[in-house]
């Protein structure tokens, strides 16, 4: 039972270079989120999809893209990386969409550096 | 503007005693509060929620308290252990309702 699953780990880049983050959940959740983590900024909403088929921005949605492949896959996509979005991403899932009174299951992280 | 606060400083305490963590917010009316562990290059784990007509909520050595008029939520361990050290978040849903914003966390220390 594996929860959350990110790939890659880690990865570096360079400016202007694309990307997909991948995730998948096996607990059959329906909705699916995507963070940033930075330092002295905490965790910050790129994009969630609520359920299969409908995504919507968070509060840092700029410069990145999402698709809700399935029920278990949500991936994040860099189209021209910037400096400026070298962090640690995370991928998180939760049975249903309640903002507040659902538990959210993490994976450990994407580790971006952009060069 | 919203904003979580939690003490961006460490939290250092001997094994033994009771770690207190503090989670204040402003221009908030969440209905619920969740707390999360993170270690070292891990993603964070979920361990508590609780509901704004809740004051107190304990789960093993936890408990959280919920004071919606001074806006602020306590997290303790009780009988703190080593293994307790990492960092603790809060989190709360905006007022809109449709994301969870998280706060910068406390480090915690527990020293044997």
């Amino acid at each position: 039972n594996a929860g959350v699953t990110q790939t890659p780990k880690f990865q570096v880049l360079k400016t202007g270079q694309s990307m997909t983050l991948q995730c998948a959940q096996d607990m059959n959740h329906n909705s699916m989120y995507w963070y940033r983590q930075d330092p002295g900024m905490g965790l910050r909403l790129i994009y969630y999809s609520a359920s299969e088929g409908t995504t919507d921005k968070g509060e840092v949605p700029n410069g990145y893209n999402v698709s809700r492949l399935n029920k278990r896959e949500f991936s994040l996509r860099l189209e021209s990386a910037a400096p400026s979005q070298t962090s640690v991403y995370f991928c998180a899932s939760s049975a249903v969409y309640r903002a507040g009174n659902q538990p959210q299951h993490f994976g450990d992280g994407t580790r971006l550096s952009i060069l | 503007s919203q904003k979580i606060e939690q003490n961006s400083e460490a939290l250092n305490i001997q094994e033994g005693k009771t770690a207190t963590l503090t989670c204040n917010y402003t221009n908030y009316s969440p209905a619920y509060l969740q707390w999360y562990r993170q270690d070292p290059g891990r993603g964070p784990v979920f361990l508590l929620l609780i509901r704004e007509n809740e004051k107190e909520k304990r789960k093993e050595r936890l408990k959280v308290t919920f004071d919606t008029t001074l806006k602020q939520s306590l997290f303790h361990i009780t009988a703190s252990q080593p293994a307790d050290s990492a960092t603790y978040l809060c989190a709360l849903p905006n007022n809109a309702g449709n994301m969870l914003t998280f706060g910068g966390g406390t480090r915690l220390m527990v020293k044997p």
